[in-house]
């Protein structure tokens, strides 16, 4: 059965404090990763596809990394308005669904 | 940009009631999902639909339908609402299954 867990529950940072959000994941034939931004009482905004391991990519100041059993979400220098919870949905085979992940609630304090 | 347009985004219902929820797309994409988000159950999909007419049910469609009759519609039905659908809804679309899923506002619906 595909799985993810992701840490921590919750991370609290101060202003410029640069940290990392963890994905592990279980999947039979990965086709894609996926990271997005959720606000409260809104909804999930995407963020980064990963399609393989190995694979990068950056917006602003955040940088997703994969490897072939997690992903990483890399805050660098954050700022309050980064507070949100941060979810990973992974997607396996032929025919699977989405698979998300309990998600990671940041609070940037200034 | 996609946009994903949700048709309310605070709805309260009695028990009993049948509930629409409508969800619109201006992408063209062929794929649109429909999920509840509950605290601690995280995102759950309910049913989905691959094109015009055409679903699938998700892991928790008990309780609920759907109906696509345009590509750019994807409707939820609650025919009887009941206290345990009290949740946040969720629409979202992608050009494929396996690929990247966008999403709507939400709607939060309360059942009392």
């Amino acid at each position: 059965e595909d799985q993810v867990t992701q840490s921590p529950e919750a991370l609290r940072l101060q202003e410029g404090e640069s940290s990392s959000l963890n994905c592990s994941y279980t999947v039979s034939g990965l086709r894609g990763l996926f990271w997005y931004r959720q606000d409260p009482g809104k909804g999930p905004e995407f963020l980064f596809t990963l399609y393989s391991a190995g694979e990068e990519k950056e917006k602003e100041r955040l940088k997703a990394t994969l490897t072939k059993k997690e992903s990483f979400l890399h805050i660098t220098a954050p700022k309050p308005e980064d507070s949100a919870t941060y979810l990973c949905a992974v997607v396996g085979g032929y025919g699977q669904n989405f698979v998300f992940g309990p998600g990671t609630r940041l609070s940037v304090l200034p | 940009d996609v946009k994903v347009t949700q048709s309310s985004r605070y709805l309260v219902k009695r028990t009993g009631e049948k509930v629409f929820l409508e969800c619109v797309q201006d992408m063209d994409h062929e794929n649109m999902f429909w999920y509840r988000q509950d605290p601690g159950l995280g995102l759950r999909l309910i049913y989905f639909s691959y094109d015009v007419k055409m679903k699938e049910k998700g892991d928790i469609p008990e309780g609920y339908s759907v109906s696509r009759e345009k590509k750019e519609r994807f409707s939820l039905i609650l025919e009887s609402a009941s206290t345990n659908q009290t949740s946040m809804y969720l629409c979202a679309t992608g050009r494929i299954r396996t690929d990247t899923q966008y999403f709507g506002p939400g709607t939060r619906l309360t059942v009392l």
